[in-house]
């Protein structure tokens, strides 16, 4: 079935560069994800990328696809404490509807 | 402004008492559902629905109903819940079915936090 992986903890200093990895199972996913969730909020969608896709940038953020191994990551350069939440990789399922499949989610903590 | 209201942030209740969680949205967007968070495990979805009077299990199911009799509104019922059912509810909406991101994009509500003593 479909499965999504991702490391559950991440320190980074203030002003380093993060990278958030995700490993995927479903290869015939059109789309995949990354949400970010704040404290106390909802998950808000910060950035997808499409399969046919190696990468992806916008502003401090790039999504890296290796779609032979099925490897995401989720890199934010000048990392700051604002950017401390949880992040969420996500895939789309491809089973015909609106579906997402989610990992358990990365909990980045930004120090200074 | 685009939002998904759900109602209320915190419930604390028993065992066997019968709740509702709203979920209200106000995108005339076709696609909700109804997620649970729990540590280390994610977001697992719980029942989804693609329009009015078409709802469908997710992947846990059990011990929870929804319906969707307007497109606005998806309530997630709790006919008995149990301690298990303890966690963070989310309720979630996009535009409709595939056809990329633009249509798969989900707007999340703030979360319900529900405790089941």
């Amino acid at each position: 079935g479909e499965d999504v992986e991702q490391s559950l903890f991440l320190s980074v200093r203030e002003g380093d560069s993060s990278v958030i990895n995700c490993t995927y199972t479903d290869s015939s996913s059109t789309y995949l994800y990354w949400y970010k969730q704040e404290p106390g909020a909802g998950l808000q969608l910060l950035t997808y990328i499409f399969s046919n896709m190696d990468m992806k940038q916008d502003q401090r953020l790039t999504v890296l696809l290796n779609k032979k191994d099925k490897h995401l990551s989720l890199r934010i350069a000048d990392t700051q404490t604002g950017d401390s939440a949880i992040y969420f990789c996500a895939e789309s399922f491809s089973g015909g509807y609106n579906k997402l499949i989610f990992g358990a989610g990365t909990r980045l903590a930004v120090h200074p | 402004e685009a939002q998904v209201t759900q109602n209320p942030r915190y419930l604390i209740t028993v065992t066997g008492k019968k709740l509702t969680v709203t979920c209200s949205q106000n995108m005339n967007h076709e696609y909700m559902s109804w997620y649970r968070q729990d540590p280390g495990l994610g977001l697992r979805q719980i029942y989804y629905s693609m329009n009015v009077e078409v709802t469908d299990k997710g992947d846990v199911p059990e011990g929870y109903k929804v319906s969707r009799k307007e497109k606005r509104n998806f309530p997630l019922i709790l006919e008995s819940p149990s301690p298990n059912q303890t966690s963070l509810y989310f309720c979630a909406s996009s535009r409709g079915q595939g056809g990329g991101a633009t249509n798969e994009k989900l707007f999340f509500g703030s979360g319900t936090q529900l405790s089941v003593l």
